[in-house]
C-alpha cells in the first residue's frame, strides 16, 4: 500500500477563499505531482517537482501554486478559489531510480474540492 | 486529438472475460501502463509493459501490445465484482518522463 496522504479528503468553500491542499509521502520519493481529475476526462498534470526547491507547471494551465521545501511535502495553494476550480485533485509521487527505468506513480486518495 | 484514447464504459457479466482497449499516438513510447482506480481512492499501478514486448501475463491479467498499430489491451479473466473500477491506460517515453494518461474506462461487473 502506498504511503502517500492527502488532506482534506473533501472540502466545500466559498468563492474567493484561499485554500491549501496538503500532500505528504513517506517513501522518500524525489518526484511529486499534482493532477486534476474530472469525470470522463483524462488526468491533467498541473504541477510537478523533481526534488526540494524544484517546481514546474504541467500541461494544464492552473491558477494554483505549489512549493517543495521538504522532500516529503508538496502542498498546492489556491489564492482565490472560484467555481471553475471545482474538481478532484490527486497527488502522486515516484522514484524511477529505485524501481528501474519505468516510472510507477503512487497516488494519494485525492481531495474533492467544491467551490460555491 | 488525444494522445491516449480509451472507450469510457465497459459492462460485463461476472465470470466473463473483460477486454479494455487503448490506443496511443506517440511512437516513441517505451512504457505502457494500466492503472486501476477504485471508488474514493487514487490510482494504483496494475501492470506495465515495455515496448519491445508483445504480451505480458500476470495471474488473471493479460496485456497485449501491438506497437505497429499503437494499440494496447488489458484482458481480465474470470471478471469479479471486485474488478469494478476505472482503468486508465498511460504511456511514457521512459523513467524520467511523466506518463500521459487516457480518460479511463469504467468497468461495470454485474451478476
Amino acid at each position: 500500500e502506498a504511503d502517500i496522504y492527502q488532506t482534506p479528503r473533501y472540502l466545500v468553500i466559498g468563492t474567493g477563499k484561499k485554500i491549501t491542499l496538503e500532500c505528504s509521502q513517506t517513501m522518500g520519493h524525489d518526484k511529486m505531482y499534482w493532477y486534476q481529475q474530472d469525470p470522463g476526462m483524462e488526468l491533467h498534470l498541473i504541477h510537478y517537482s523533481y526534488g526540494v526547491n524544484s517546481t514546474e507547471k504541467g500541461d494544464l494551465s492552473s491558477e494554483s501554486t505549489v512549493s517543495r521545501i521538504r522532500t516529503e511535502h508538496f502542498p498546492l495553494t489556491l489564492e482565490s478559489a472560484r467555481p471553475s476550480h471545482t474538481s478532484q485533485y490527486l497527488c502522486a509521487s515516484s522514484d524511477p531510480g529505485q524501481r528501474g527505468s519505468y516510472n510507477e506513480q503512487f497516488f494519494g486518495p485525492g481531495t474533492r474540492l467544491t467551490v460555491l | 486529438g488525444e494522445d491516449v484514447e480509451q472507450s469510457l464504459f465497459l459492462s460485463v457479466r461476472e465470470g466473463d472475460s473483460s477486454v479494455i482497449n487503448c490506443t496511443y499516438t506517440d511512437s516513441s513510447s517505451t512504457y505502457l501502463y494500466w492503472y486501476k482506480q477504485e471508488p474514493g481512492a487514487g490510482l494504483q499501478l496494475l501492470t506495465y509493459i515495455f515496448s519491445n514486448m508483445d504480451m505480458k501475463q500476470d495471474q488473471r491479467l493479460t496485456v497485449l501490445l501491438n506497437k505497429k498499430d499503437k494499440h494496447l489491451s488489458l484482458r481480465i479473466a474470470d471478471t469479479q465484482t471486485g474488478d469494478s473500477a476505472i482503468y486508465f491506460c498511460a504511456e511514457s517515453k521512459g523513467g524520467s518522463y511523466i506518463p500521459t494518461f487516457g480518460r479511463g474506462t469504467s468497468l461495470i461487473v454485474h451478476p
